[in-house]
């Protein structure tokens, strides 16, 4: 199994563009979520999913749009870029509530 | 406010020596707690968790932590620390259904 697997691993962006954040998982989880990390600030939860066709926001999902339309797939969209969304971007799955979350290598995106 | 606080923003051990890193929480009810690690430029791997039960939790690579409701805690011990435990340490609660909240995260340096 690859497991939790992101794409691209760096991207550079400029002010204004868009773009979407890839993320597969092949363990079959139901959930998934997706974080953003910042220095000193620990992980926090933009968006999450609890099935196919199921999202809801997290903590900071301004500026952030998803879409699940299977279960493995869960793609991050970034509509207007901003430099406040320069960040290394996780994504994570689980099989359910409280259960282990399985977190991908991270994308870091840089917008200038 | 409800959150996760961990003190220590940056440790330095030497090898071989004993190794404990604190976390705090301040939600109401007993949350699911975890620890993660994360070594550099790559994702999170789980350490150990603690949904209920004993309260001294076993992980891998010989991390334990205990749960102390009375103090709000899960701290990390380690007996003796190893070179290769050098990374970043983020300390997570899943305090309502799927909202998993972490840490700012402590980093580790080991001396030799």
């Amino acid at each position: 199994n690859a497991g939790v697997t992101q794409t691209p691993k760096f991207r550079i962006l400029k002010i204004g563009q868009s773009m979407t954040l890839q993320c597969t998982q092949d363990m079959n989880h139901n959930y998934m979520y997706w974080y953003r990390q910042d220095p000193g600030m620990g992980l926090k939860l933009i968006y999450y999913s609890v099935g196919a066709g199921i999202t809801d926001k997290g903590e900071v999902p301004n500026g952030y749009n998803v879409s699940r339309s299977t279960t493995e797939d869960f793609p991050l969209r970034l509509e207007l870029a901003a430099p406040s969304q320069t960040s290394v971007y996780f994504c994570a799955s689980s099989y359910g509530e409280g259960y282990e979350q399985y977190f991908g290598p991270g994308t870091r995106l840089t917008v200038t | 406010a409800q959150s996760v606080t961990q003190p220590d923003i940056h440790i330095t051990v030497s090898e071989g020596a004993s190794l404990e890193l604190r976390c705090n929480y301040s939600y109401g009810a007993t949350p699911y707690l975890f620890w993660y690690v994360q070594s550099p430029g790559q994702g999170l791997q789980l350490l150990l968790k603690y949904f209920s039960g004993d309260t001294l939790v076993q992980g891998i690579k010989g991390f334990e932590a205990e749960f102390k409701r009375s103090q709000s805690s899960f701290n990390l011990r380690k007996p003796s620390v190893h070179w290769s435990d050098a990374a970043e340490y983020f300390c997570a609660v899943v305090h309502n259904n799927n909202d998993m909240r972490f840490g700012a995260g402590t980093r580790l340096t080991v001396k030799p």
